[in-house]
């Protein structure tokens, strides 16, 4: 069946760090893929998406590649701030808007 | 202006109980989803309506039902409630395929954190 898998977290970082979260996914066909984001308290947010191979979906300085060949949607940020801490989710969309979700990434930024 | 809101935010109830989650969208969509969340984020589709019509209803106990009584509303009915349905449920939407919104991305509410005692 179709699957996302993202890296172990949590993730705990510096202020102005590299960020990669590292999604892969198992699916028939060609999905969709997104990245959510979900800060304290809150509903999720769609972050950034990609809707073929080779597509980068880039948001809020939040970038991510669809690689077909390695059926990966890595999602990188140059520099982190304290207001990035939240919990990631990779995502994959088939049949009729049924998003599957991977595990989700605890991210924290320190000052 | 509130996108998806869902009501209530908090519910704490006991055991066996029959509660209900409501959610309302003010953006137009035609398809919405309830999702449930549980305490290591982990996050699973239960339902999803279009137009009123189920179209996808995942493995959930039957004790869970939803009701569309407008494609702006999808409220989710709990009967007999156990410990392990403590979770946040999350309420989205998506709008149509056909027409100019990007039916791909979904609005989510603030969720809602329904702890069973």
């Amino acid at each position: 069946g179709n699957s996302v898998t993202q890296m172990e977290g949590p993730v705990t970082l510096s202020e102005e760090a590299f960020l990669t979260i590292n999604c892969t996914y198992t699916a028939t066909g060609y999905p969709s893929l997104f990245w959510y984001v979900q800060y304290p308290g809150e509903g999720l947010q769609l972050l950034l998406k990609a809707t073929k191979a080779d597509d980068k979906g880039s948001n809020k300085g939040f970038e991510a590649t669809y690689r077909k060949e390695t059926t990966s949607f890595h999602l990188e940020k140059g520099s982190v701030q304290v207001s990035d801490s939240a919990v990631y989710f990779c995502a994959l969309r088939y049949s009729y808007g049924k998003l599957t979700f991977g595990q989700g990434t605890i991210l924290t930024v320190h000052p | 202006d509130t996108a998806v809101s869902q009501t209530p935010k908090y519910l704490v109830t006991q055991m066996g109980n029959d509660k209900s989650i409501k959610c309302e969208q003010n953006l137009g969509h035609d398809t919405m989803y309830w999702y449930k969340q549980d305490s290591k984020k982990f996050l699973k589709i239960m339902f999803s309506y279009n137009n009123k019509e189920l179209i996808i209803n995942e493995t959930v106990p039957n004790r869970f039902s939803p009701k569309s009584p407008d494609k702006a509303h999808l409220n989710l009915h709990i009967n007999s409630l156990e410990l392990g349905d403590s979770a946040v449920y999350f309420c989205a939407s998506s709008p149509p395929t056909w027409g100019a919104g990007d039916s791909e991305t979904q609005y989510f509410g603030p969720g809602t954190r329904l702890l069973v005692l």
